[in-house]
């Protein structure tokens, strides 16, 4: 089962551009790495997802280095309503058609104006 | 909208009662996905059923069970409900059994369960 690791809490100011590092050592190599937005009371959103190099969409970009053993979320000139709980998510591709998606603790940003 | 329905929005009940969650995922969508999420435990997976099969099970206790019917829709049921379990529970669904490369789980808004 894959696991990931990611810091508990990251500050940043208003405008800057801010990155979250996700550890995901155990990576299998089916896995795709995926990234969700958590507001208070509601339900995880989908940011961007990839494989490997970089994804860029209009809200975010994820860079995954060739071991693919960590990835990068870059949220670009961050306003206070990104401030969010960030999961960085692997899917555990057991072969076997079944998949357990396992959401870590995830990373609590907090934007200061 | 996620397209993902989940009823009741809240529920108020007493230790030892049994209580049971609905989902109705996003039309199309085969998979359904069951988390808890605790203040103190983050966003736990329960269960995964794709097109009426369970296919997956995480951190489910024995006195929780579910399913998911012929339409698709899945119930989550509660039993012997303890201060513990008061948490939110989410429902999510997607499209394939999987999505580590299908691209994303669609979340409802939550059921949030209060235990006296």
């Amino acid at each position: 089962l894959a696991k990931t690791t990611q810091p508990i809490s990251m500050d940043s100011y208003e405008g800057q551009e801010v990155n979250i590092t996700c550890s995901h050592n155990n990576i299998a190599t089916n896995d795709y790495i995926t990234w969700y937005q958590q507001f208070p009371s509601q339900g995880p959103r989908f940011i961007i997802q990839g494989y490997k190099t970089k994804v860029t969409n209009e809200v975010a970009s994820l860079f995954i280095p060739a071991d693919r053993k960590s990835s990068t979320l870059s949220l670009p000139r961050v306003s206070l309503s990104d401030t969010a709980v960030y999961y960085c998510l692997v899917g555990d591709g057991s072969g076997a058609g079944s998949y357990q998606l396992t959401f870590g603790k995830g990373t609590k940003l907090s934007v200061i104006p | 909208d996620s397209g993902v329905t989940q009823t009741p929005k809240h529920l108020i009940t007493a230790t030892g009662q049994r209580v049971t969650l609905r989902c109705s995922p996003r039309s199309g969508d085969l998979s359904v996905y069951w988390y808890q999420q605790s203040l103190d435990q983050g966003l736990q997976f329960l269960i995964q059923y794709y097109n009426g099969e369970e296919r997956a099970k995480g951190n489910i206790l024995e006195r929780f069970s579910a399913q998911q019917f012929p339409d698709l829709h899945s119930e989550l049921n509660l039993s012997s409900l303890e201060l513990g379990d008061s948490a939110l529970y989410f429902c999510a669904s997607s499209a394939r059994r999987g999505v580590s490369n299908t691209g994303e789980l669609f979340f409802g808004e939550g059921s949030r369960l209060t235990v006296l």
